[in-house]
């Protein structure tokens, strides 16, 4: 299977900071990537899909980048309803099963 | 609406059984691939099992392959997980997922989920 390593593990920043988390896969996957956020109790929230698509109702200081293995989310202007935890996962079509990275947990400094 | 309802999670025995259920709304069920993803307490997300549209087609990852059994009846607009020979390992909130496109293959990329139902495998 593909593994999805993301990096840091955690991270610590302010309401107005620019934060970027990055993704990287154990081989080539084109822009098969998504981006999901998930809030304490909640389910995941789709951000980013093929990489650098925003899904619709996300708000555009989220953004994605990146092709083949490594891949970054940014957020542009940290707002207090982003502190939670992201997830990357590689949607390559073979071998027909989808993986998640660790997840990186955005804390309030 | 658009959302997914799942049910069916509770306590159960290792190596007992257990049927987990997605009730979908606001959309046209039958267009869309489905899929479980679970995520134990305190851990990240972890892909499950996968039923194309038609149901013809399904996947399954390697830690549930043989136990597990992804089903759909599109007249119920209704996604099932038959969990069969459950591990402590298993415990998880399980969540259903909707793929984004519809398509006949899934695309996976996830963009409506379930509030998820806790499955806790203990003696």
């Amino acid at each position: 299977d593909i593994q999805m390593t993301q990096s840091p593990s955690s991270v610590s920043a302010s309401v107005g900071d620019r934060v970027t988390i990055t993704c990287r896969a154990s081989q080539g996957i084109s822009s098969w990537l998504a981006w999901y956020q998930q809030k304490p109790g909640k389910a995941p929230k789709l951000l980013i899909y093929a990489a650098s698509s925003l899904q619709s109702g996300v708000p555009s200081r989220f953004s994605g980048s990146g092709s083949g293995t490594d891949f970054t989310l940014t957020i542009s202007s940290l707002q207090p309803e982003d502190f939670a935890t992201y997830y990357c996962q590689q949607a390559n079509s073979f071998p027909f099963r989808p993986t998640f990275g660790q997840g990186t947990k955005l804390e309030i400094k | 609406e658009v959302q997914l309802v799942e049910s069916g999670g509770g306590l159960v025995q290792p190596g007992g059984s257990l049927r987990l259920s997605c009730a979908a709304s606001g959309f046209t069920f039958s267009s869309y691939a489905m899929s479980w993803v679970r995520q134990a307490p305190g851990k990240g997300l972890e892909w499950v099992s996968a039923i194309s549209g038609s149901g013809g087609s399904t996947y399954y990852a390697d830690s549930v392959k043989g136990r597990f059994t992804i089903s759909r009846d599109n007249s119920k607009n209704t996604l099932y997980l038959q969990m069969n020979s459950l591990r402590a390992e298993d415990t998880a909130v399980y969540y259903c997922a909707k793929e984004l496109a519809a398509a006949a293959v899934p695309d996976w990329y996830f963009d409506l989920w379930g509030r998820g139902t806790l499955v806790t495998v203990s003696s």
